[in-house]
């Protein structure tokens, strides 16, 4: 059975802290993505991998930064949280993408992030 | 560039009757266009998917989908609701920047009543 699993599902931040988001995925997916996800919004993606060590802004980059040091592994890192920064964080994985094959993303059950 | 538009935000049906969650695209190229769907306090789930075969989709649950390319929608159908279908639902294109990325729309959220 398919899994991607993050670190926390309620978190609880201060303003200006350093804050941590970890996600991993076991399927061996080359693709992991950072989404945010806001009522009325939908989802909007931050930050995508498509290997180690490579990455990709998303559509809303602006105060996060993302690493992957191993394949199932995707952080995302917040340098200084901020209360718009308050919202619930999905991460996804997936095999590559392309016109003939279309792989969908499978989700971890998100965190809850609240920042004072 | 791609978009997708959920016509409604809100839609709430009796347990037995039909249920339409209508959507609509805009896409520079063939896109492949995903319903997926969101139980409280649950990660999204895949619930049928488009990729230029079948214009009719059939996915989980008894749900299934439309591609109409004349009218640039995607609306989600299902027979007879049930209580369990109570959750958002996302209807999702694939992005401008090729078909690892993903645009979702706003969600429709699908109320089931006795």
């Amino acid at each position: 059975d398919v899994k991607v699993t993050q670190s926390s599902r309620y978190l609880v931040k201060r303003t200006g802290e350093k804050v941590f988001l970890e996600c991993v995925q076991d399927m061996d997916h080359e693709n992991m993505f950072w989404y945010r996800q806001d009522p009325g919004l939908g989802l909007r993606l931050i930050y995508f991998s498509y290997d180690v060590k490579m990455k990709e802004k998303g559509d809303i980059p602006e105060g996060y930064s993302v690493s992957r040091e191993k394949k199932e592994r995707f952080s995302l890192i917040l340098e200084s949280a901020s209360t718009n920064q308050t919202s619930m964080y999905l991460c996804a994985s997936s095999r590559p993408s392309g016109r003939v094959v279309v792989n969908e993303q499978f989700f971890g059950p998100g965190t809850r992030l609240t920042v004072l | 560039a791609q978009s997708v538009t959920q016509l409604d935000s809100h839609v709430s049906v009796s347990e037995g009757t039909p249920v339409l969650l209508r959507c609509n695209y805009s896409s520079s190229y063939s896109p492949s266009l995903f319903w997926y769907v969101q139980h409280p306090n649950k990660g999204l789930q895949l619930l049928l998917k488009y990729t230029s075969a079948a214009t009719l989709v059939k996915g989980i649950n008894g749900f299934e989908a439309e591609f109409k390319k004349s009218e640039t929608s995607f609306h989600l159908t299902k027979p007879s609701a049930h209580m369990s279908d109570a959750a958002e639902y996302f209807c999702v294109v694939t992005g401008s920047g090729g078909y690892n990325k993903l645009i979702f729309g706003a969600g429709t959220r699908l109320a089931v009543h006795p």
